[in-house]
């Protein structure tokens, strides 16, 4: 299995809202990335995870929490968010250790907008 | 600030028509370049990782080369087919876990 899942495939959420993302695999991979992507702009790091503990903070916001309750599982929980927070986001895992020499497998994504 | 440029952003052709397009990057601190195809309404799916100057990497008709003391990356499809309509995104790692994506090429294949 070579899948990684990401839900909800789109979220509305207000400004005063709290909401999770959540993105599982289940391929053993001990790396897993938050980026966060805005129309026909490069996909930009958030948060990486390596053996659940938090290795990168992109000094995102802290109305941004990332959590790593597991091995297969990265939640990113929402609260107070603005409307250019609107993006997709997207989850991604890989197996090295130290991140450079094998491909990361992404998800489909969480369209979030922001009302 | 580090950088990674594509070009063309974007690139119609015609079915049959071989193509490459550029990836453009820092020449120092260079530990490995990815390459991931984006269809629509899909998730990115990695098609290389590149790590040494000189290095040439081909899955059937699409093929990458890269020239890290000049900081570029080319990739080529040959024969293009309507199916790999897609964004072609390159990332550049400079070591761990930080990788820096460029704003990808869409490439449009007309039938």
């Amino acid at each position: 299995d070579t899948e990684v899942t990401q839900t909800p495939k789109h979220l509305v959420m207000g400004m005063t809202n709290k909401k999770s993302l959540k993105c599982e695999q289940h391929m053993g991979h001990r790396a897993m990335y938050w980026y966060k992507q805005k129309a026909k702009k490069p996909p930009e790091l958030m948060f990486v995870y390596s053996y659940e503990k938090l290795s990168i903070n992109e000094s995102v916001p802290s109305r941004f929490s990332p959590e790593c309750p597991n091995s297969s599982l990265l939640n990113l929980h929402l609260h107070a968010l603005q409307p250019e927070d609107s993006a997709l986001y997207l989850c991604a895992s890989s197996q090295d250790r130290t991140g450079m020499y094998y491909e990361q497998y992404f998800g489909p994504g969480t369209r979030l907008t922001v009302t | 600030i580090l950088n990674v440029e594509q070009s063309p952003q974007s690139l119609h052709v015609q079915e049959g028509d071989s193509t490459n397009f550029t990836c453009s990057f820092p020449s120092s601190n260079f530990y490995a370049l990815h390459w991931y195809r984006w269809e629509t309404a899909k998730s990115p799916e990695a098609l290389f990782v590149m790590t040494l100057n000189g290095d040439e990497k081909k899955k059937g008709r699409i093929s990458a080369t890269l020239n890290t003391k000049e900081g570029y990356s080319y990739l080529y499809i040959k024969g293009s087919q309507p199916e790999d309509s897609a964004t072609y995104l390159c990332a550049f790692n400079t070591g761990g876990f930080k990788t820096i994506f460029g704003a990808g090429t869409r490439l449009f294949v007309k039938a």
